[in-house]
C-alpha cells in the first residue's frame, strides 16, 4: 500500500518563485491536511479539507493556498514564496474529519529550502 | 485542544520497558488521549488513543490514570526502532472541537544498544 504520497521530496526555490505540492492519498480517505514543520518543532496545521469539495484554514494559512482536486488529491500552492516559509511539510489524510477520533495517515514530507 | 505536558528527552536501554509520561490537568469529559511517534525525517505514524481504560495494541499499551489527568504510554520492549519523538495529544470526541491535531514538541527518545 503507497498510503499518503508527497511530491517532491527536496524542492529549492528563490524568494518570489511560485510552487505546488502534490499529495495523494489511496486509502478512500475523506479528509485530508496540509501541515508544516519548522526545526525542533512540533508541527501545525496550514490547511484541511473534511471532505471532497470543501477546504479550510487552520493555524498557519497566510501565504499558502489550497485545492483539493478530488477524493484522492489535495495540493498547496505558494503563489510567491518567502524565506519564512522554508520548512518540512507534511500531508496527512483519515477516514473521517479528526473530530471523529479516527487515525491520520502522514506522508513522508517534502522539505522545502526558499533562498 | 487542551494542552498536554510531556519531558523533553528520555533514554532506555535496548530491548527494556519504557514509560513515556503525559500530564494534561485540563483534559475534559470528552478528550480522547492520542499518541504518535515520528522517527527520523519521517511523517508522524499513529501509536494509540483511549478514553478512560487501559488500552493495548501491536505497538504499545495506554495507562490512563483514574483522574484521566495523565497518561503512560508503554513500549513493553524498546528497540533501535522505536527511538522517536513522541507527541502526546488531546482530541476533542465531542464533534464540536477543532478539525486539527495540536502538536506539542513531544518526547525525543534515545534508546541505547
Amino acid at each position: 500500500n503507497a498510503g499518503v504520497t508527497q511530491t517532491p521530496k527536496f524542492q529549492v526555490l528563490k524568494t518570489g518563485q511560485s510552487m505546488t505540492l502534490q499529495c495523494a492519498q489511496d486509502m478512500n480517505h475523506n479528509s485530508m491536511y496540509w501541515y508544516r514543520q519548522d526545526p525542533g518543532m512540533g508541527l501545525r496545521l496550514i490547511y484541511y479539507s473534511a471532505s471532497e469539495g470543501t477546504t479550510d484554514k487552520g493555524e498557519v494559512p497566510n501565504g499558502y493556498n489550497v485545492s483539493r482536486l478530488n477524493k484522492r488529491e489535495f495540493s498547496l500552492r505558494l503563489e510567491s514564496a518567502a524565506p519564512s516559509q522554508t520548512s518540512v511539510y507534511f500531508c496527512a489524510s483519515s477516514l473521517q474529519p479528526s473530530r471523529f477520533n479516527t487515525e491520520a495517515f502522514f506522508g513522508q514530507g517534502t522539505r522545502l529550502t526558499v533562498v | 485542544d487542551a494542552k498536554t505536558t510531556q519531558p523533553n528527552s528520555m533514554e532506555s536501554n535496548e530491548e527494556e520497558p519504557v514509560h513515556l509520561p503525559c500530564n494534561h490537568s485540563t483534559i475534559s469529559g470528552t478528550d480522547y488521549i492520542h499518541w504518535y511517534r515520528q522517527l527520523p525525517s519521517q511523517g508522524p505514524e499513529y501509536v494509540i488513543h483511549g478514553l478512560t481504560s487501559n488500552v493495548n495494541n501491536r505497538m504499545a499499551s495506554l495507562a490512563i490514570a483514574e483522574d484521566r489527568k495523565s497518561s503512560t504510554l508503554i513500549l513493553h520492549r524498546a528497540t533501535l526502532r522505536d527511538a522517536a519523538v513522541y507527541y502526546c495529544i488531546l482530541r476533542d470526541g465531542s464533534g464540536a472541537g477543532s478539525y486539527q491535531l495540536t502538536f506539542g514538541k513531544g518526547t525525543k527518545l534515545s534508546v541505547i544498544p
